[in-house]
């Protein structure tokens, strides 16, 4: 089972984000994040807790091990206003964490 | 670049079987390489693994809902589909097809999605 904290994130654009998921079990480095905005599909942003997805930018950022780990957005956009959901591989079955949202302040 | 389309019926009856296809274009279903994966989401809540399977038709499904999923291929049309038999309000959500990278990753291309209400 998969926790994220916080729940909600209230950042300014330019501000740093730092997003946490914790798994009840390790999940080795089977740790991956998802961007979603209202009313589209979730957009695979990290996996295998650091590795960026195709096109996704420098700023985002994921690190950790084993049942502890972190999405940072160095300097937030306009566009990175959305939720965050972490996701794992490793157990089955496959899971989602019930996500943080990052909203404007 | 790999697209997924879910298609199927937006309202289903309590009791009745929910039926989804997904239609894969810019990838082969067969391709050892991948899984194809279903993942629901009701309104305003995150998101729930359903099950997958692989290019040569073997399943894996989330326990709380292996007894009522069935997940299937059709490779003459490079399509994969859900059902979900017995349905409950609670089966109201939107409804997802993606691509599983299976051991090289998790779920990278997803479909938009289809609402899927269930109600008399």
């Amino acid at each position: 089972i998969l926790t994220q904290s916080p729940a909600t994130l209230s950042l300014s654009p330019g501000e740093r984000a730092t997003l946490s998921c914790r798994a009840s079990q390790s999940v080795d480095r089977f740790l991956a994040w998802y961007q979603q905005k209202p009313g589209q599909a979730p957009r695979l942003l990290i996996y295998d807790t650091s590795n960026r997805a195709t096109g996704v930018p420098a700023r985002f950022s994921g690190s950790g091990s084993g049942t502890d780990f972190t999405l940072t957005i160095s300097s937030l956009e306009p566009d990175d206003f959305a939720v965050y959901y972490c996701h794992q591989r490793r157990i089955w079955p496959r899971g989602f964490g019930p996500g943080t949202k990052v909203d404007i302040k | 670049q790999v697209q997924l389309q879910e298609s199927g019926p937006g309202l289903v009856k309590p009791s009745q079987t929910l039926s989804l296809t997904c239609t894969v274009s810019g990838a082969s279903i067969s391709s050892v390489n991948y899984y194809w994966a279903w993942i629901r989401q009701p309104a305003g809540k995150g998101l729930e693994w359903i099950g997958r399977i692989s290019g040569s038709g073997s399943t894996n499904y989330n326990a709380s809902l292996e007894s009522r999923v069935t997940i299937s291929l059709d490779t003459s049309k490079n399509q994969f589909s859900l059902k979900l038999s017995s349905v409950t309000a609670a089966d109201t959500a939107m409804y997802y097809c993606a691509r599983d990278l299976a051991s090289l990753g998790p779920e990278d291309s997803w479909g938009q999605g289809t609402l899927v209400t269930v109600s008399s």
